[in-house]
């Protein structure tokens, strides 16, 4: 089993619509949650980051983490074509360490 | 406001062939590392500098060796390159080890023939 794994994509939803992207993690002492958007060819950039259970809002982008259940969620409301990219979850348990998905790619089609 | 500054963004290497990939931040980070992204493929750390000083093996530590220069700079060195080694390497620093974000340099796309 893979340390953290998302969900197969790639993932399309039209322009306007919520893309839902997922996360599970194996390691129960994780504290540090991340999301990543990298578009091709370039560098990953920093989205969202989480710590606490819950819901974190950022303009049109909301990441929801639940530790029971070793989930982590990247909502993307009104999703615009601008979007489409790869997005990658990285996950830290132990200092100096992010352990990163595969990535899933989302199309926004116009 | 440079950031985190790669150098070369390309290269092309026989097998057997070494070179270092240099890095460079100028956001007075503590941690700083290097990973590997092949094609399709998320990132996988091969080595971290959690402070200035110390190092340490990531998940493919195996054909590569790391320094920490000093707090900006963190080097990757390739002493015996392999086909295998052909990838795209991601030089980037946090603030502190572990929990806080990672800031990505642009990234050296080596190809080893």
């Amino acid at each position: 089993q893979k340390e953290v794994e998302q969900n197969s994509g790639p993932l399309s939803v039209p322009e306007g619509a919520i893309a839902s992207l997922n996360c599970t993690y194996s390691d129960r002492g994780s504290q540090s949650f991340f999301w990543y958007r990298q578009y091709s060819g370039k560098s990953p950039e920093l989205i969202m980051f989480i710590y606490s259970n819950g819901d974190k809002e950022d303009g049109r982008f909301t990441a929801q983490l639940n530790k029971a259940s070793q989930y982590v969620s990247l909502l993307i409301r009104d999703s615009q074509p601008s979007d489409s990219a790869t997005y990658l979850c990285a996950v830290s348990a132990n200092a100096g360490k992010s352990t990163f998905g595969d990535g899933t790619t989302l199309t926004v089609k116009p | 406001n440079a950031g985190v500054t790669q150098t070369p963004k390309f290269q092309v290497l026989k097998t057997g062939q070494s070179m270092t990939l240099q890095c460079a931040q100028d956001m007075n980070h503590n941690s700083m590392y290097w990973y590997r992204q092949d094609p399709g493929m998320g990132l996988r750390l091969i080595y971290y500098s959690a402070s200035e000083g110390t190092t340490d093996k990531g998940e493919v530590p195996n054909g590569y060796n790391v320094s920490r220069l000093n707090k900006r700079e963190f080097s990757l060195r390739l002493e015996s390159a392999a086909p295998s080694q052909t990838s795209v390497y991601f030089c980037a620093s946090s603030e502190g080890a572990g929990e806080s974000p990672l800031h990505f340099g642009n990234g050296t796309r080596l190809t080893v023939t």
